[in-house]
């Protein structure tokens, strides 16, 4: 079945630091791709995402590209701020619309001044 | 996007008792809603998907007795915990589908079961 992997946490990062977030999926077809964020005491926003193969979704400063050949579509920020601390998910739908979201374990994000 | 409210935010119960939690969507037409369930410092686990006016599709493993769905309206999905038992306690939260599979989130609900 489909799934999503992403790197374990918690991530520690000094302010203005580079930032990556491994996520690898496993999916039939051609699936859609999404970056969560979770901020302390609230719910879940869309941070940005991609639909289809080599398709880039940037937001805030964060990206990620769809790969397709690596199966995989990895977070980065160049430089992160302590606002930027929060849980990150990765998530993958099926084809189609309305379909339901497959998360990964989520990463927590701690950034220091 | 959709702006996606639950209430309540917070509610606490004796063991036994039933528990309802609303999610409504406030400015878009909720045709597909979710339901999840999020233990501390977990990801999301989904429990079940509803369509407005049909019976929810639930996950393998979740008891669709205990956990009942509603989704009579485009603006509204109420999930029921029944006879509610401490390890019922999390974080329910529900989230609107959309065409291009991009979903609106509520803030969560948290239920405490003493």
């Amino acid at each position: 079945g489909n799934s999503v992997t992403q790197m374990e946490g918690p991530v520690t990062l000094s302010e203005e630091a580079f930032l990556t977030i491994n996520c690898t999926y496993t999916a039939t077809g051609y699936p859609s791709l999404f970056w969560y964020v979770q901020y302390p005491g609230e719910g879940l926003q869309l941070l940005l995402k991609a639909t289809k193969a080599d398709d880039k979704g940037s937001n805030k400063g964060f990206e990620a590209t769809y790969r397709k050949e690596t199966t995989s579509f990895h977070l980065e920020k160049g430089s992160v701020q302590v606002s930027d601390s929060a849980v990150y998910f990765c998530a993958l739908s099926e084809t189609g619309g309305y379909n339901k979201l497959i998360f990964g374990a989520g990463t927590r994000l701690a950034v220091h001044p | 996007g959709a702006v996606v409210s639950q209430h309540p935010s917070r509610v606490i119960c004796k063991s036994g008792t039933s528990v309802k939690i609303e999610c409504r969507s406030l400015d878009f037409q909720a045709t597909t809603m979710f339901w999840y369930r999020q233990f501390p410092k977990q990801s999301l686990m989904l429990m079940a998907t509803s369509n407005e006016g049909s019976k929810a599709t639930y996950e393998q493993g979740v008891e669709k007795d205990k956990f009942l769905i509603n989704h009579a309206s485009l603006t509204l999905s109420t999930l029921t915990v029944t006879s509610a038992h401490p390890e019922d306690s999390s974080f329910y939260i529900c989230s609107v589908g959309s065409q291009d599979n991009e979903q609106f989130f509520g803030p969560g609900t948290r239920l405490t079961v003493l």
